[in-house]
């Protein structure tokens, strides 16, 4: 079975802080893939990354960066100089390998509050 | 990318009516999905298409029934629904499994 924690279910934070979102994973397969979504107020999820089991080269896009270890099973995310559009809900999730049109399993989400 | 629409974008309706949701995608991927997101719940895979044929159904009630007429639409039907299926119904697609986009989203209100 798979599965995906993330512990913080709400996190505020001060414009301009730093803010990381934590996202623990657990599976059987060697061979799978990490997701982070955003989900605005409008609802829309909003695909932001993608990490494959084979590939631990962090990441950094802009203000945000990924810190993916497999040591761990973890794939944390951090916002750097958090901005109030980051205000948004959070979610990890992950797709097993093997299965070509993948059943994604995501989180629980991590309410990301940004306060000017 | 966003590439995939959804209508409405919200309704209401009585437990005896019954009504669609339509997803239509843009981006010449090969899967949909239908999940269901309920307050302070983790998004719920309900149905997922490959090329037309459904290949997961997860143990919804049938009062939910979709529909995939070819790779670009997904409709899902409702009828008889019950108040705890107030939700957003979200649709999404991929090519070959890998990252889902995601539509906007029905807010479904049950009364």
């Amino acid at each position: 079975a798979q599965k995906v924690t993330q512990a913080q279910t709400e996190i505020s934070v001060v414009e301009k802080e730093d803010v990381t979102l934590d996202c623990v994973y657990e599976t059987r397969d060697t061979t799978y893939y990490l997701f982070w979504y955003k989900q605005p107020p409008s609802g829309e999820l909003v695909f932001l990354i993608r990490r494959n089991s084979f590939d631990e080269q962090n990441e950094i896009s802009g203000r945000y960066s990924w810190n993916f270890q497999k040591s761990t099973s973890s794939f944390n995310f951090t916002i750097t100089a958090s901005q109030v559009v980051d205000s948004a809900v959070y979610f990890c999730a992950l797709l097993g390998g093997g299965t070509s049109y993948g059943k994604l399993t995501f989180g629980q989400g991590t309410i990301l509050t940004v306060h000017p | 990318e966003t590439g995939v629409t959804q209508t409405p974008r919200h309704l209401v309706m009585g437990m005896t009516n019954k009504k669609s949701l339509k997803c239509e995608q843009h981006l010449g991927h090969n899967a949909m999905y239908w999940y269901k997101q309920s307050a302070k719940k983790p998004l719920e895979l309900m149905f997922v298409y490959n090329f037309k044929e459904q290949t997961e159904n997860n143990s919804v009630p049938s009062r939910f029934s979709p529909e995939c007429p070819n790779s670009s639409h997904l409709f899902l039907h409702l009828h008889t629904l019950q108040p705890e299926d107030s939700a957003l119904y979200l649709c999404a697609s991929s090519p070959r499994g890998y990252e889902q986009y995601f539509g906007p989203g029905t807010r479904l209100t049950v009364t």
